[in-house]
């Protein structure tokens, strides 16, 4: 059965602060996986995408990387903000062999703090 | 841009009761989905339509159903509330077929079956 696996559950940081949410996936075969925000209340929103050649994709202060052999995906955040407090959702997307179907975590909710 | 609008955004049922939930997009997309949130899980697939005309059960379908009205919407319809269906349901749209397919949500609807 295909899995995302994210931690941590949650992380409380102080603004200013980096931080680092990870992403196991066994989703096979695979496609791509995606890294979406979600604000308290709202829809989630893309901030970026790996495919399977990626290693690194920056975004501004998002950093994610893609490790393809051991499964692993991970969302560095550099000098975080106020505004940065959300739910990180990894997203994982089959190939065609595998119906071309998403796979989603769980989520890691951020709490920036002063 | 509007982008997926959903309405409405909050609902109360009682047991039994029955309601639809409205999804449009204006992005000219193909693909339209219908998901729930619940505390401590995944997104989870209820229905989707890969294109105008067609639609398909997800990982979550009994209890719903759902009608692609034309290209722009595509509703979910509850015909009989239990509460374990409350939840935050969340349609979203996607432009590429079996490409890498980034999701637009829409804000949510907030349902609560008492």
């Amino acid at each position: 059965k295909n899995q995302v696996e994210q931690s941590p559950q949650s992380l409380i940081i102080l603004e200013g602060k980096n931080c680092t949410l990870q992403c196991n996936y066994t989703v096979s075969p695979f496609s791509n996986l995606r890294w979406y925000k979600q604000d308290t209340g709202r829809g989630p929103v893309s901030l970026t995408i790996m495919t399977f050649s990626e290693n690194t994709k920056s975004n501004g202060r998002y950093t994610a990387t893609l490790d393809a052999d051991t499964k692993q995906s991970s969302l560095h955040i550099t000098a975080s903000q106020l505004s940065d407090s959300a739910s990180y959702i990894c997203v994982v997307r089959a190939g065609i062999g595998g119906g071309n179907k998403l796979t989603f975590g769980t989520g890691t909710q951020l709490k920036v703090e002063l | 841009n509007a982008g997926v609008t959903q309405t409405p955004k909050f609902q109360v049922l009682k047991t039994g009761q029955s309601m639809t939930l409205q999804c449009a997009q204006d992005m000219n997309h193909n693909s339209m989905y219908w998901y729930r949130q619940d505390p401590g899980m995944g997104l989870r697939l209820i229905y989707y339509s890969a294109s105008e005309g067609t639609t398909d059960k997800g990982e979550v379908p009994n209890g719903y159903n759902v009608s692609r009205l034309n290209k722009r919407e595509f509703s979910l319809r509850l015909e009989s509330a239990a509460p374990s269906q409350t939840s935050v349901y969340f349609c979203a749209s996607s432009g590429q077929g079996a490409g890498t397919g980034e999701l637009f949500f829409g804000e949510g609807s907030r349902l609560t079956v008492l």
